[in-house]
């Protein structure tokens, strides 16, 4: 199997970038999906394959990923974006992994 | 609409089997679509359990490997969850979800089940 890895928290202002990094050895040979989770509820897909958004997913949202690191970012944080997200990911072997999850906090 | 619902005991004992079930609704379960589960022990992250096509292709955690069954039964539009000799470490929220996809590589789990919490406990 392999492993992602993403930072515990990440604080940002109110209308500034948020960025969220996703580092795996394994990143370069498969896509990376992203997921926003408020408390409470279930995880929402926000990204998928590398760069793509969902229909209904907002504009401010987006993905790119260069060699073993995936980044998330979300343009003019508004606090409704405070939330859990987590990256993912897909092997030939079939198994899927999730990176740790990074609580995003707007200050 | 789809929608995925997730039923079985909030309670386990020790030891026991854990067992749920996932009913697909406004989806036909024999779609290109793979159905799998995830899980969330409180205050922490996701952990990815396996998944079912409706072939009936398996593939599992490898961490999990040894005591998870995960089956579809298209007839019924549901899939299931045996999750065997279970401790502590097990309680968590149990998802189902539908995964999509081209092939293996490229799944995402684009529908969630609004989650179950099993506890493992006498």
């Amino acid at each position: 199997s392999f492993e992602l890895t993403q930072p515990p928290s990440v604080s940002v202002s109110p209308g500034q970038t948020a960025r969220i990094t996703c580092s795996g050895d394994a990143l370069p040979n498969q896509f990376t999906s992203w997921y926003q989770q408020k408390p409470g509820q279930a995880p929402v897909l926000v990204i998928y394959k590398d760069s793509e958004r969902p229909s209904g997913i907002l504009e401010r949202f987006s993905g790119s990923t260069s060699g073993t690191t995936a980044t998330f970012a979300i343009s003019g944080v508004q606090a409704e974006d405070e939330a859990d997200y987590y990256c993912q990911s897909a092997d030939t072997s079939g198994s899927v992994v999730f990176g740790g999850g990074t609580r995003l906090t707007v200050l | 609409q789809v929608h995925l619902q997730e039923s079985g005991p909030g309670l386990v004992k020790p030891s026991e089997t854990l067992s749920l079930t996932c009913d697909v609704s406004g989806s036909s379960i024999s779609s290109n679509y793979y159905w799998g589960w995830i899980r969330q022990p409180p205050g922490e992250g996701l952990e990815w359990i396996g998944t079912v096509y409706h072939s009936g292709t398996t593939y599992y955690n490898p961490s999990l490997k040894s005591r998870v069954s995960i089956s579809v039964d298209t007839s019924k539009k549901h899939f299931s969850l045996r999750l065997t000799s279970v401790t502590a470490t097990d309680t968590a929220v149990y998802f189902c979800a539908r995964e999509t996809g081209t092939n293996i590589v490229t799944r995402v789990i684009d529908l969630w089940g609004q989650g179950t919490l099993v506890t493992v406990s006498s």
